[in-house]
C-alpha cells in the first residue's frame, strides 16, 4: 500500500530556476491538496483540487502553480523559485464525500540558495 | 476566515502521566471539523483524531480524547498515560463545511512535546 507519494524528497534548487514537486495517490481520492510547512508557522496551504480538472488558490499561492489531469497526480510547480519557498512541502488527499481525514505524503524538504 | 491557536509551543511531561495540549479556534462557519495531528521527529503527519462540530460526544481513539467545548471555542487533545513514544510535534487544525472553495485544513503553530522517562 503506498497512500501518497511525492518526490523528490529533498532538493537543493538555484533562485531563479523552475521546479516540478511531484505528487502521486493510489487511493482514488478525489481532493488533494498541497502545503508547505515552515518552521513556527505550522502548516498552510498552498493550493487545493476538490476533483480531477478543477483547482483552487489556498492561504499561501503567489510563487506557485498546480494542475489536476487526473485523479491521482497533482504537481506543484514553482516557475522562478525564490528563497523564501525554501521550506518542506506536503501533499495530502482525502477521499469521498463523507471522509473527514487527510492522508499526507511524507514531505520534500526544498532549499532555494 | 479560520483560525487555530496553540499556546504551549512546548512542554515537558514524565512518562505515564496524562497530557493536555491546548488547542482554541474561530470560525465563522456553522459547521466545522476539527482534526489533532501528530508529526514525529521523522517528519510525517500523522492522523490522530476527529471531531465533528455537531457530535454530541467527545472523540476517543484509544489513548487520545479529544475534549471539544463548543461554548469556549476549544477543542484540546488528552492523551492518557504517555508514553516515551509520544514525543512529538502535535498540531491542532480544522476544516470548515461553508460549501464551495477552499476545503483544506487550517492549521495551528503546533506544541512540541517531550515526555520524559
Amino acid at each position: 500500500i503506498a497512500g501518497i507519494t511525492q518526490a523528490p524528497t529533498s532538493q537543493i534548487l538555484a533562485a531563479g530556476r523552475r521546479m516540478t514537486l511531484r505528487c502521486t495517490q493510489d487511493m482514488r481520492h478525489n481532493a488533494m491538496y498541497w502545503y508547505r510547512q515552515d518552521l513556527g508557522l505550522g502548516l498552510r496551504l498552498i493550493h487545493y483540487s476538490n476533483t480531477a480538472g478543477t483547482t483552487g488558490k489556498g492561504e499561501v499561492p503567489d510563487g506557485y502553480s498546480v494542475s489536476r489531469a487526473n485523479t491521482d497526480d497533482f504537481p506543484l510547480t514553482l516557475a522562478s523559485a525564490v528563497p523564501s519557498q525554501t521550506s518542506v512541502y506536503f501533499c495530502a488527499s482525502r477521499g469521498l464525500a463523507g471522509s473527514n481525514e487527510q492522508f499526507f505524503g511524507p514531505g520534500t524538504r526544498l532549499t532555494v540558495l | 476566515a479560520q483560525k487555530i491557536t496553540q499556546t504551549q509551543p512546548g512542554m515537558f511531561v514524565q512518562e505515564k502521566e496524562a497530557v493536555t495540549l491546548d488547542c482554541t479556534y474561530d470560525t465563522s462557519d456553522p459547521s466545522y471539523g476539527l482534526f489533532w495531528y501528530k508529526q514525529p521527529s521523522s517528519g510525517e503527519m500523522i492522523f490522530l483524531i476527529y471531531q465533528g462540530s455537531y457530535d454530541q460526544q467527545n472523540a476517543t481513539e484509544g489513548r487520545y480524547s479529544l475534549n471539544f467545548q463548543k461554548a469556549r471555542k476549544s477543542a484540546n487533545l488528552v492523551i492518557s498515560a504517555s508514553q516515551l513514544g509520544d514525543s512529538a510535534m502535535y498540531f491542532c487544525a480544522m476544516r470548515g463545511y461553508s460549501g464551495g472553495g477552499a476545503d483544506g485544513l487550517t492549521f495551528g503553530k503546533g506544541t512540541h512535546l517531550i515526555i520524559q522517562p
